[in-house]
């Protein structure tokens, strides 16, 4: 069975610290997923990367970064955290395009 | 905008009631469909999905989707909920063109009374 891994369940940082979250998958998929989700907003494409070194920005890119330097590893990261990315933040991997996601447990941050 | 609209936000039922939740997307193109489900405290694991073939597809759980190409929709049905089936249900649609995105519903919280 796919197993998406989050680093953190729960996460409070400060107002204007650079915060990594990190994901791990171990199914040897090519494509990784960044989303927030909020309530009565559902879940919003913040990156995603369908190859090593490679990412796309989704629909809401700004105030994030990506990094992908292993195949396994897809690197979300907050370059100056504001209250306002205060969220659920949910990371998930897949096989070819169009096929099922797989997701972590997420993890709550908070922005202080 | 193009987007993935499921019509109720939140829905409580009472155990052995039948379920039939929303959802109607605006692409135009070929599209594979998806229904997702998280429970309290859980992550988001797939229920079933639709890619071609037989509108009607069937997933875990004794749930089953069905896909009316002409009205753009793919409603999420059961004939019988239970107090487990609590959870909140995401529709989510993935273009064959225009960027290859998959984009999700804003979610339904359903709450099953026992």
């Amino acid at each position: 069975d796919v197993k998406v891994t989050q680093s953190s369940r729960y996460l409070v940082k400060r107002t204007g610290e650079k915060v990594f979250l990190e994901c791990v998958q171990d199914m040897d998929h090519e494509n990784m997923f960044w989303y927030r989700q909020d309530p009565g907003l559902g879940l919003r494409l913040i990156y995603f990367s369908y190859d090593v070194k490679m990412k796309e920005k989704g629909d809401i890119p700004e105030g994030y970064s990506v990094s992908r330097e292993k195949k396994e590893r897809f690197s979300l990261i907050l370059e100056s955290a504001s209250t306002n990315q205060t969220s659920m933040y949910l990371c998930a991997s897949s096989g070819p395009q169009g096929q099922p996601q797989h997701f972590g447990d997420g993890t709550r941050l908070s922005i202080l | 905008a193009q987007s993935v609209s499921q019509h109720n936000h939140h829905v409580i039922l009472s155990e052995a009631a039948s379920l039939e939740l929303g959802c109607n997307y605006s692409y135009g193109g070929t599209v594979n469909l998806f229904w997702y489900v998280q429970y309290p405290g859980q992550h988001l694991q797939l229920l079933l999905k639709y890619f071609s073939g037989d509108p009607l597809v069937k997933g875990i759980k004794g749930f089953e989707a069905e896909f009316i190409k002409s009205k753009f929709s793919f409603n999420l049905r059961k004939p019988s909920v239970q107090w487990s089936d609590t959870a909140e249900y995401f529709c989510a649609v993935f273009r064959h063109t225009g960027g290859f995105k998959t984009i999700f519903g804003a979610g339904t919280r359903l709450f099953v009374k026992a």
